[in-house]
């Protein structure tokens, strides 16, 4: 079975600083697709960056960054510059070639002025 | 920017009755889904639907649930008897997979209260 792992259900960060969400996954497919999904307390799920396995050049959008270690079956988030904004629950995802989206428990993240 | 809709945002219904959550996806998009989270949990996956059947479902999805596409817009989810475990937030999303971005854009979500 596929799963998704985010072993960090709660961080905190002082504004302007930097943050790392961990998320690990577990899968037998060799093409699939990674991505962070960010759920403010209105509870939209905003797409934040996404991933192609193939690809080995980390993706990143702006202050949003991403440390994909394929052999590991690691993909963790790193936000630079946080903002109060960015206070939300993060949810790791695993895409796979039938479409499914597999999410992982969610990190709720802090912003501290 | 186009976007998924979804209706209503809100859906308070008794035990036993029906229920049916209609969603318009964004225009040209091929693949639809259903999600749903129940309250403090992760977002967990009902169905995918491509060229008017279902393509896969999960556990969850058992026969007290349906899909269809009734018209070239709307994407509706009906529970046939509610329970109260079926309260949760319901997500619909939809990709262009011909793209190849794998990219769903997800609705802002109906929220079921089963009473």
């Amino acid at each position: 079975a596929q799963t998704v792992t985010q072993s960090q259900p709660e961080m905190s960060v002082q504004e302007a600083e930097t943050v790392t969400l961990s998320c690990t996954y577990d899968t037998s497919e060799s093409n699939y697709y990674l991505f962070w999904y960010k759920q403010p307390p209105s509870r939209q799920m905003i797409l934040v960056i996404r991933q192609e396995a193939y690809k080995q050049q980390n993706a990143t959008e702006n202050r949003f960054s991403v440390n994909f270690q394929k052999a590991a079956k690691s993909f963790s988030l790193k936000i630079s510059d946080s903002q109060l904004g960015d206070t939300a629950m993060y949810f790791c995802a695993k895409g796979s070639n039938t479409g499914k989206l597999i999410f992982g428990q969610g990190t709720t993240l802090q912003v501290k002025p | 920017e186009p976007e998924v809709t979804q209706t209503p945002s809100h859906q308070v219904t008794q035990m036993g009755q029906e229920v049916i959550l209609r969603c318009v996806p964004i225009s040209n998009h091929l693949y639809f889904y259903w999600y749903r989270q129940i309250l403090g949990q992760k977002v967990e996956f009902l169905v995918s639907f491509y060229n008017n059947e279902i393509s896969e479902k999960s556990e969850i999805f058992d026969d007290q649930f349906s899909v269809e596409r009734p018209d070239g817009s709307n994407f509706t989810l009906k529970i046939r008897s509610t329970k109260l475990e079926d309260s949760a937030m319901y997500f619909c999303a939809s990709s262009d997979i011909r793209r190849g971005s794998y990219e769903q854009y997800f609705g802002p979500g109906t929220r079921l209260t089963v009473t």
